[in-house]
């Protein structure tokens, strides 16, 4: 079974729109992590924001925020005020704090911002 | 800011020939990851190293790889005998601890082999 699924291969949004990625999780472990990276086309991994199973709030980073439903298992990635510069690879990942430190990703999504 | 360097960035070799990639982390990071992304595919992991041994691995990680911190600052990953399928770009990546909220990686180095 798939530990983290990124159901959406494409997605396109317009400048200045908002984008939500979207990502669910499968895991009985009661402390884990969530993770989203950015991949450009130049393959360089970045990292943009990390949500705790254990966070009270909805982590935040800037433009980023993750939307994180842990009754739902879903941590949607909300991209606002989307830039060109935003076209990339998006890549959710989990950590399983029993299961060590290894992270898991998921397929990924590409993101195209038009002009 | 500190990063995380990888070397080469892009290395091509002949099938069965040894390989070695080489990765700096960030100075006062602890543990050294290594990753794998076959082109157009989702990044695996590879293996974790923490105080001078591998604390964990994957499936992936046989018998035909093996990684080590020869001084206080590099990290490698060797292949030997490569195969095509070990083609792919091979990410390091290091974390302060093992339960760290940010995991950086490297620029990654890209393996073709023919």
């Amino acid at each position: 079974a798939q530990k983290i699924t990124q159901t959406q291969p494409g997605m396109f949004v317009q400048e200045k729109e908002a984008v939500t990625l979207d990502c669910t999780y499968d895991t009985s472990d009661p402390s884990y992590g969530l993770f989203w990276y950015k991949q450009p086309s130049s393959g360089e991994m970045i990292f943009l924001i990390y949500q705790g199973s254990y966070d009270q709030q909805n982590a935040t980073e800037g433009r980023y925020s993750l939307n994180f439903q842990k009754a739902r298992k879903s941590a949607n990635l909300v991209i606002s005020a989307s830039q060109l510069g935003d076209s990339a690879m998006y890549f959710c990942a989990m950590r399983e704090n029993q299961a060590g430190t290894a992270l898991i990703f998921g397929k990924g999504t590409t993101l195209s911002v038009s002009s | 800011e500190p990063e995380v360097t990888q070397t080469p960035s892009h290395q091509v070799t002949q099938m069965g020939q040894e390989v070695i990639l080489r990765c700096v982390p960030i100075s006062n990071h602890l543990y050294f990851y290594w990753y794998r992304q076959i082109l157009g595919q989702k990044v695996e992991f590879l293996v974790s190293f923490y105080n001078n041994e591998i604390s964990e691995k994957s499936e992936i990680f046989d018998d035909q790889f093996s990684v080590e911190r020869p001084d206080g600052s590099n990290f490698t990953l060797k292949i030997r005998s490569t195969k095509l399928e070990d083609s792919a770009m091979y990410f390091c990546a290091s974390s302060v601890s093992g339960g760290s909220r940010e995991l950086f990686f490297g620029e990654g180095s890209r393996l073709t082999v023919l």
